[in-house]
């Protein structure tokens, strides 16, 4: 079945640090593929997506890019501020292997926390 | 983006007893709203998805008499975790969309302890 494979935190960097978080994926068709976050007392929400090979998802400074080759979606930002500490988590949608239900798949979710 | 409410955040309950948490869309009718689980260090594991007016379609091994799931409304869904014992102990997040192929947005979860 479907699986979202994700780095395991707790990731700590210092403000203005580049930010990596890998998320690998194993799917049976070709799946959309997110990342999440979720701040402290809220929700999560989604960040970024993907919907076929070679896009590159973007927003607030984020970006992944949707790699079939390596079945890969890392997330990454160039210079992370305080208020990017969360957790993120990596998650892919199978319409394929879900007989056309767009139900999510995630990773486990990574802790990042940001120090001035 | 959109709200969605979950009620609430955290309790605590007695081994045996019954626990009913909310999932309310607040500005928005959601035609369908998602259960998950997620247990410590684990991924989110989607539970059951539910349509207004219809039965809840529960994943594979989720008991369904155990996790009763009724979405009345356009705007609420509740899932009752009954006779909860301490293996039920997790942390259980609600999510809603308007329609098919939109985007679903998440409650801030409840963390359920069964002592």
């Amino acid at each position: 079945g479907d699986s979202v494979t994700q780095m395991e935190g707790p990731v700590t960097l210092s403000e203005e640090a580049f930010l990596t978080i890998n998320c690998t994926y194993t799917a049976t068709g070709y799946p959309s593929l997110f990342w999440y976050v979720q701040y402290p007392g809220e929700g999560l929400q989604l960040l970024l997506k993907a919907t076929k090979a070679d896009d590159k998802g973007s927003n607030k400074g984020f970006e992944a890019t949707y790699r079939k080759e390596t079945t890969s979606f890392h997330l990454e930002k160039g210079s992370v501020q305080v208020s990017d500490s969360a957790v993120y988590f990596c998650a892919l949608s199978d319409l394929v292997s879900n007989f056309g239900n767009e139900k999510l798949t995630f990773g486990t979710g990574t802790r990042l926390t940001i120090i001035p | 983006g959109a709200v969605v409410s979950q009620h609430p955040s955290w309790v605590i309950c007695k081994s045996g007893t019954s626990v009913k948490i909310e999932c309310r869309s607040l500005d928005f009718q959601a035609t369908t709203m998602f259960w998950y689980r997620q247990f410590p260090k684990q991924s989110l594991m989607l539970m059951a998805t539910s349509n207004e007016g219809s039965k809840a379609t529960y994943e594979q091994g989720v008991e369904k008499d155990k996790f009763l799931i009724n979405h009345a409304s356009l705007t609420l869904s509740t899932l009752t975790v009954t006779s909860a014992h301490p293996e039920d102990s997790s942390f259980y997040i609600c999510s809603a969309r308007q329609r098919v192929h939109t985007e679903a947005f998440f409650g801030q979860g409840t963390r359920l302890t069964v002592v």
